[in-house]
């Protein structure tokens, strides 16, 4: 596709329920990145994959947050047991190059769990 | 370390006036990229400039200019003449390519301009 897309857009869920977040990064990148943004605060780096290197995981805030990415494209960040504390925008990126190039953010993905 | 400092947390200025953001970085590399993203109130981040660490010179691009110092790890960022549409968040980020190789952000300045 033209850019990075996520879905879905919105996303409301219930105290303890799992969700699963899609990120679809621009055709042939072959890094991509997740940050959460809480409201009003800054790009909270959670999980980076580059190409079929080991991703780095130093970012997710507990064991109830995982991700993957498949075949090197699509990924899915998947939140387990959500607390009203998960509560964010979720963004996806892509890079061309590792970190040598500028990333392409999609438009997120905002989570509310109630 | 890798990280990246936005001391401001909000600037309001009147139309016309300059502003500059200061972003001050920290890394252990000799070879790192920097970064300048603008969030407007829509949501999506757009990038506005890339420099790496062997370019000191600075960039102009209409009414945005950016200053990197290596002297004192700074990439200070300027808008002159500033519009209402440019009230935004901004951030700055860093990456380093041969070590972590993930792009870190700053916690961001949120600019607003007035008429």
């Amino acid at each position: 596709g033209a850019g990075v897309s996520q879905s879905p857009s919105n996303k409301v869920t219930e105290k303890g329920k799992d969700v699963e977040l899609r990120c679809d990064p621009i055709s042939g990148h072959t890094a991509l990145y997740w940050y959460r943004q809480s409201l009003g605060q800054g790009l909270e780096f959670l999980i980076y994959f580059q190409g079929n290197s080991a991703p780095d995981k130093s970012g997710l805030p507990s064991d109830r947050f995982s991700a993957e990415r498949t075949g090197g494209s699509v990924s899915t960040l998947t939140i387990q047991r959500t607390q009203q504390e998960d509560s964010a925008v979720y963004l996806c990126a892509s890079t061309e190059d590792r970190g040598r190039t500028e990333a392409f953010f999609g438009q997120g993905t905002r989570l509310t769990v109630v | 370390a890798q990280k990246v400092t936005q001391a401001q947390t909000e600037i309001s200025v009147v139309e016309k006036e300059d502003v500059t953001l200061d972003c001050v970085y920290e890394t252990r590399d000799t070879t790192y990229y920097l970064f300048w993203y603008k969030q407007p109130p829509s949501g999506e981040l757009v990038f506005l400039i890339r420099r790496n660490s062997f370019d000191e010179q600075n960039e102009i691009s209409g009414r945005y200019s950016w200053n990197f110092q290596k002297s004192t790890s700074s990439f200070n960022f300027t808008i002159t003449a500033s519009q209402v549409v440019d009230s935004a968040v901004y951030f700055c980020a860093l990456s380093e390519p041969y070590n972590t190789d993930k792009l870190i952000f700053g916690t961001g300045t949120r600019l607003q301009v007035f008429p």
